[in-house]
């Protein structure tokens, strides 16, 4: 089966970085995404990485170790729209995804 | 464009009824899903479509059925609904073309309660 580990809840202030880690350990790997999932909305796209190394995407960037099963994706100048959930997912050998239970992000004033 | 559209929203169910999720997309996208998700466990996978005609099981298949007769429409059909599929049921849909990323875009979900 497929094991997707991230923290269950994060809190920073305006302003600061946060940085959410997510480790993996799925049967193939096609691939990482990040999605954003504001309360009572669908997830939203934010990034995907498959080669080990840094996308930076404006504000967001998003890492990956493929030979240590990690990612994590850093969220910089926060602001208040930025509180979400955020989920890691695994595209597996069937290019199906996997998802983590999601991290929540509140950003305070 | 409206993407992926949803109905209905939200649905109230008594136990042993037959209810069916509808799940649109117009983006001629190859690939669909459905996908419950629950508090502290994230999304789940139910049931995929790879292209029109065909269909596949997820992670938690049983209780639910789907088809594919046509690239837009994916619709979830619950036979005999079930408290414990009280759930937010999310319909997915990616262009899955090789060599691509073959990110998913997801509808706005249905709140479905059963009693």
């Amino acid at each position: 089966g497929q094991n997707i580990d991230q923290p269950t809840e994060m809190t920073a202030t305006e302003g600061a970085i946060v940085q959410i880690n997510c480790t993996y350990q799925t049967s193939g790997f096609n691939g990482l995404f990040w999605y954003q999932q504001h309360a009572g909305e669908a997830p939203t796209f934010l990034s995907y990485n498959v080669l080990d190394g840094l996308e930076e995407k404006g504000r967001f960037s998003s890492f990956l170790s493929r030979s240590k099963g990690y990612s994590y994706l850093l969220l910089k100048e926060l602001q208040m729209k930025d509180s979400a959930s955020y989920l890691c997912a695994v595209t597996d050998s069937d290019y199906k995804l996997s998802f983590g239970a999601g991290t929540t992000v509140t950003v305070r004033a | 464009i409206a993407g992926i559209t949803q109905a209905p929203t939200s649905q109230i169910l008594a136990a042993g009824r037959r209810m069916t999720l509808r799940c649109t997309q117009d983006m001629r996208h190859n690939a669909m899903y459905w996908y419950r998700q629950d508090l502290g466990l994230g999304l789940r996978l139910i049931h995929y479509s790879n292209t029109a005609g065909t269909t596949g099981k997820g992670e938690v298949p049983d209780g639910y059925s789907v088809s594919r007769a046509n690239t837009d429409d994916f619709p979830l059909t619950l036979a005999s609904a079930v408290p414990s599929q009280t759930s937010v049921y999310f319909c997915a849909s990616s262009e899955m073309s090789s060599g691509g990323t073959d990110t998913q875009y997801f509808g706005p979900g249905t709140r479905l309660t059963v009693l």
